[in-house]
């Protein structure tokens, strides 16, 4: 159980397209969702808080209007970034907890962006 | 703030053997929890162990377990009987209580075993 399916786990596009990255939980309902940035043998940073039905809440240093979050229902959320260029290559991560926020996360297995 | 740091960029174990991964976190909170988090080269994040900081008690999973020495902010993570499949990247975290839920990570440590 706990499941969390991450789509696409790579995608290459050209530079000033919106990509758009889907963060589901397969096996359970989760009112909050997590994403994180990882740049090659570096750390997870935590980009945004994702809550169901309410605005993302964003870290201190990311760009709300690059990096869009929309949490929708209870199973989905989705990072769009937006006008991608070159340096938001990266390699981006979602996470989830079953019920209390306070529960182990549970992680997707990520997506490799690549902007070209 | 709340940081965690990880001082160890790299470390290498031979098979069978035991290793141990520091950690050392800085919070005025009172109520938190503690994880150590494996990512093999799939990049895949595995939970390892979870310590709830209330717990006197060294948690343990198996050939897993941390020694928590609250006063000092450390977590350390020891490795018994090392095998092949545990080379990764290891992720000491912390998480808040009642504050949303976020894991800040250190930088991780990158464990190689030797056959």
């Amino acid at each position: 159980g706990a499941v969390v399916s991450q789509h696409p786990s790579w995608v290459i596009c050209k530079s000033g397209t919106s990509v758009k990255i889907e963060c589901r939980s397969l096996d359970f309902q989760a009112t909050t969702m997590f994403w994180y940035r990882q740049f090659p043998k570096q750390s997870l940073m935590l980009m945004a808080t994702s809550n169901e039905g309410s605005k993302a809440t964003y870290e201190q240093g990311v760009e709300k209007d690059k990096f869009l979050i929309n949490h929708a229902s209870l199973t989905l959320s989705t990072l769009t970034v937006t006008s991608a260029h070159p340096e938001d290559s990266s390699f981006y991560i979602c996470s989830a907890s079953v019920g209390q926020v306070n529960q182990p996360q549970h992680f997707g297995d990520g997506t490799r962006l690549s902007i070209l | 703030a709340q940081t965690v740091t990880q001082s160890q960029p790299e470390m290498s174990v031979q098979e069978a053997e035991t290793v141990t991964l520091s950690c050392t976190y800085d919070t005025s909170e009172s109520d938190y929890y503690l994880f150590w988090y494996k990512q093999p080269p799939s990049r895949q994040m595995i939970l390892v162990i979870r310590q709830e900081a209330y717990k006197q008690q060294n948690a343990t999973e198996n050939r897993f377990s941390v020694n928590f020495q609250k006063a000092a902010k450390s977590f350390s993570l020891k490795i018994s009987d090392s095998q092949l499949g545990d080379a990764a990247m290891y992720f000491c975290a912390s998480q808040i209580y009642n504050q949303g839920g976020k894991l800040i990570f250190g930088q991780g440590t990158e464990l190689s075993v030797k056959p």
